[in-house]
């Protein structure tokens, strides 16, 4: 199985300033030029919403201050200026192959 | 607009059996995979398990702590996947979550999740 590794576990940032959650796979998620790697965020009560398919595409209607960056094993979530409703823990994901597995996840809150 | 919903929670004993179902509208449901992932309260994301689509033979994989006794199915015709779970533990009961596995080989669209307690 492709284990997921997020760092930190939780995070506070400032309104305004930049929030930036790691994830690494214990081996590469690359498939045809793809990497098969997707960001999720989770608020309280509600569903996982997708933020990133192929570890740096923005699914449709996200913030443009969410970004993905990374190929292989090592990957980022950057939020550029974080909003108040940024407030949430976020998820990366592998589905290069079963089982899909997903990091433990980072809370990022307000400092 | 697209509708994923999950049905057939509750609190079951230790040893026993429930169906949930994941009826869905809004996209071309056979044209794609379905996955269940769960969420104990307070903890991560565990992908539990898919089902592929005819095309793929309706192949189906299961995470190792549900194999042997959760089983994936779908009904193209009424646009609903089902997770049938048996020999249930106490460790199975979380809020389990539908999905679909989209072109770009993410989990674009979920339910609002299915509570699944087990109890005695």
């Amino acid at each position: 199985d492709i284990v997921m590794t997020q760092s930190p576990a939780s995070l506070a940032v400032s309104l305004g300033e930049r929030a930036t959650i790691n994830c690494k796979s214990s081996q590469s998620v690359l498939y045809n030029s793809y990497n098969k790697l997707a960001w999720y965020q989770q608020k309280p009560g509600q569903p996982p919403k997708l933020l990133i398919y192929w570890a740096a595409t923005r699914e449709s209607g996200v913030p443009d201050r969410f970004s993905g960056s990374g190929s292989g094993t090592d990957f980022t979530l950057t939020i550029s200026s974080l909003q108040a409703e940024d407030v949430a823990v976020y998820y990366c994901q592998q589905s290069y192959s079963v089982p899909c597995t997903f990091g433990q996840g980072t809370r990022l809150e307000i400092k | 607009e697209v509708q994923v919903v999950e049905s057939g929670g509750g609190l079951v004993q230790p040893g026993g059996s429930l169906k949930l179902s994941c009826a869905v509208s809004g996209f071309t449901f056979s044209d794609s995979a379905v996955h269940w992932v769960r969420q104990v309260s307070g903890k991560g994301l565990e992908w539990v398990g898919r089902i592929r689509t005819k095309a793929s033979s309706y192949a189906t994989a299961y995470a190792a702590s549900v194999t042997g006794r959760f089983t994936i199915s779908r009904d193209d015709s009424k646009n609903t996947a089902y997770l049938q779970m048996n020999s249930l533990k106490i460790e199975d009961t979380a809020v389990y979550y539908c999905t679909r596995l989209s072109p770009g080989v993410a989990f674009d669209y979920w339910g609002q999740g299915a509570l699944v307690t087990v109890s005695s």
